[in-house]
C-alpha cells in the first residue's frame, strides 16, 4: 500500500510556542489530505479537511486561526499549531487519500507534549 | 454520517478465527462499509471496505448482509500481531467518522 509519513514523530514545546507538522505522501499524489487530533484512550476526532491549493475545510469546533492547515503541493500538508497550550497535548494523525476515494492512508502520527 | 454500533471488546485465542460484528441500521445506500485497525501509538491501517457483496483480501473478510444494516468482519486465524482496536466506518465521501471501535485481544 501507499506510504504516508509525518514529522516529527514527536515534539515536546513550551507552552505559547508554534509547531509545524508535516505529512507527506511517499509514492503517490494526494489531492485530498485529512489531519486528525486523538486524546489518551479516545478515538480519533476529524479536525480538518487539506485540499491542494486551497483553504482548509475545518470540523465544527476546529480553531482554524489555531490549527493552521496548509496544502501547497500534492505530496505535503502541513499543520501549524500556533500559540500552543498544554491543553493542545495529543497525538496528531493525517491521512492521504489514494486513487480510489475508499481507501485511506495514515501516517504514523505526531506526538505533540506542551509543557 | 450514518452511525455504527460495535462491542467494546473481543478477547481471542491465538491462531483462532475472529468474528467482529458491526451494526449500522440506518446506512444510506451509497455508503460504503469501511473497517480500519489502529495498534497501540500508531496510525490506522486500512483492513477492507465493501459496499453490497462480501468482500476478501490478505488481511480478512468482509460479511455483509443482505440488508446491508450489519457486516462482520473476520480474521480468519488471529495472531499477536491482530491485536489492536478495530473500526467500522460508514462513508460515502472521503471522509472518516471514526467511533469507539472494539478493542481485541488475542491470547498466545
Amino acid at each position: 500500500g501507499a506510504v504516508v509519513s509525518q514529522h516529527p514523530s514527536w515534539v515536546i514545546c513550551k507552552s505559547g510556542t508554534s509547531v509545524k507538522i508535516e505529512c507527506r505522501s511517499l509514492d503517490f499524489q494526494a489531492t485530498t489530505m485529512f489531519w486528525y487530533r486523538q486524546f489518551p484512550k479516545q478515538s480519533l476526532m476529524l479536525m480538518a479537511t487539506s485540499n491542494e491549493g486551497s483553504k482548509a475545510t475545518y470540523e465544527q469546533g476546529v480553531e482554524k486561526d489555531k490549527f493552521l492547515i496548509n496544502h501547497a503541493s500534492l505530496t505535503l500538508s502541513t499543520l501549524t499549531v500556533t500559540s500552543a497550550h498544554p491543553e493542545d497535548s495529543s497525538f496528531y494523525i493525517c491521512s492521504a487519500g489514494g486513487e480510489s476515494y475508499n481507501e485511506q492512508f495514515f501516517g504514523p502520527g505526531t506526538r505533540l507534549t506542551v509543557l | 454520517d450514518a452511525k455504527t454500533t460495535q462491542p467494546n471488546s473481543m478477547e481471542s485465542n491465538e491462531e483462532e478465527p475472529v468474528h467482529l460484528p458491526c451494526n449500522h441500521s440506518t446506512i444510506s445506500g451509497t455508503d460504503y462499509i469501511h473497517w480500519y485497525r489502529q495498534l497501540p501509538s500508531q496510525g490506522p491501517e486500512y483492513v477492507i471496505h465493501g459496499l453490497t457483496s462480501n468482500v476478501n483480501n490478505r488481511m480478512a473478510s468482509l460479511a455483509i448482509a443482505e440488508d446491508r444494516k450489519s457486516s462482520t468482519l473476520i480474521l480468519h486465524r488471529a495472531t499477536l500481531r491482530d491485536a489492536a482496536v478495530y473500526y467500522c466506518i460508514l462513508s460515502s465521501d472521503y471522509k472518516l467518522s471514526f467511533g469507539a471501535g472494539t478493542t481485541v485481544t488475542v491470547r498466545a
